[in-house]
């Protein structure tokens, strides 16, 4: 089956400091997502993002789909970014994701 | 926004124990998704169901079974708990996950 992976697996960060989280994915898919886990275990849709670059606020998020990789960048980052951060993939319309191991993310004030 | 609601956020069973999980969404969702998380695995997809009575296998239903009766409402249920199924339990509908069950077989 299709492969995701994520690196780095773990990133820490003072507070204001710039990062780029990678998803690399081993075949096509119909869609990709990032998701953000919070401290307390809630998953929070990030981006719907199968190809281009999409926008919101500080986060931006780019996918090469012919090379297949995805990327997630947070700007000046703040304590309340730190949690896991997950990419998922999708193959045909179905809903179902297969999901990469993730990036924990702690920033430090 | 569809709302995702399961209906424990701390269990604690024993090992042997018939357990279930409830996930219940507010809308008229028809794909139904449970997924495990364990530490360094990432998220692992169990069972999932694209319409009432409906289930599929997903890459780790061994232990598992899962029952939809009704549209809104997907259980997921471990026969027979055991220590190894002590893990977080997350539902999805579409693409928005409940809140989860943290569950302990002790």
């Amino acid at each position: 089956g299709i492969q995701v992976e994520q690196s780095p697996p773990d990133l820490i960060l003072q507070e204001g400091a710039n990062s780029t989280l990678r998803c690399n994915f081993s075949d096509s898919v119909n869609n990709l997502q990032w998701f953000h886990q919070n401290p307390w275990g809630q998953l929070i849709n990030l981006f719907y993002i199968p190809s281009g670059t999409k926008q919101n606020g500080r986060l931006s998020a780019t996918t090469v789909a012919t090379e297949r990789y995805s990327l997630l960048y947070i700007s000046s980052s703040q304590t309340t970014d730190s949690g896991v951060y997950f990419c998922a993939v999708e193959r045909g319309a179905t809903n179902k994701l297969i999901f990469g191991t993730g990036t924990l993310l702690a920033v430090q004030p | 926004d569809v709302k995702v609601t399961q209906s424990s956020r701390y269990l604690v069973k024993r090992t042997g124990e018939k357990v279930f999980l409830e996930c219940v969404q507010d809308m008229d969702h028809e794909n139904m998704f449970w997924y495990r998380q364990d530490p360094g695995l990432g998220l692992r997809l169990i069972y999932f169901s694209y319409d009432v009575k409906m289930k599929e296998k997903g890459d780790i239903p061994e232990g598992y079974s899962v029952s939809r009766e009704k549209k809104e409402r997907f259980s997921l249920i471990l026969e027979s708990a055991s220590t190894n199924q002590t893990s977080m339990y997350l539902c999805v509908v579409g693409y928005t996950f409940g809140s989860g069950t943290r569950l302990t077989v002790v």
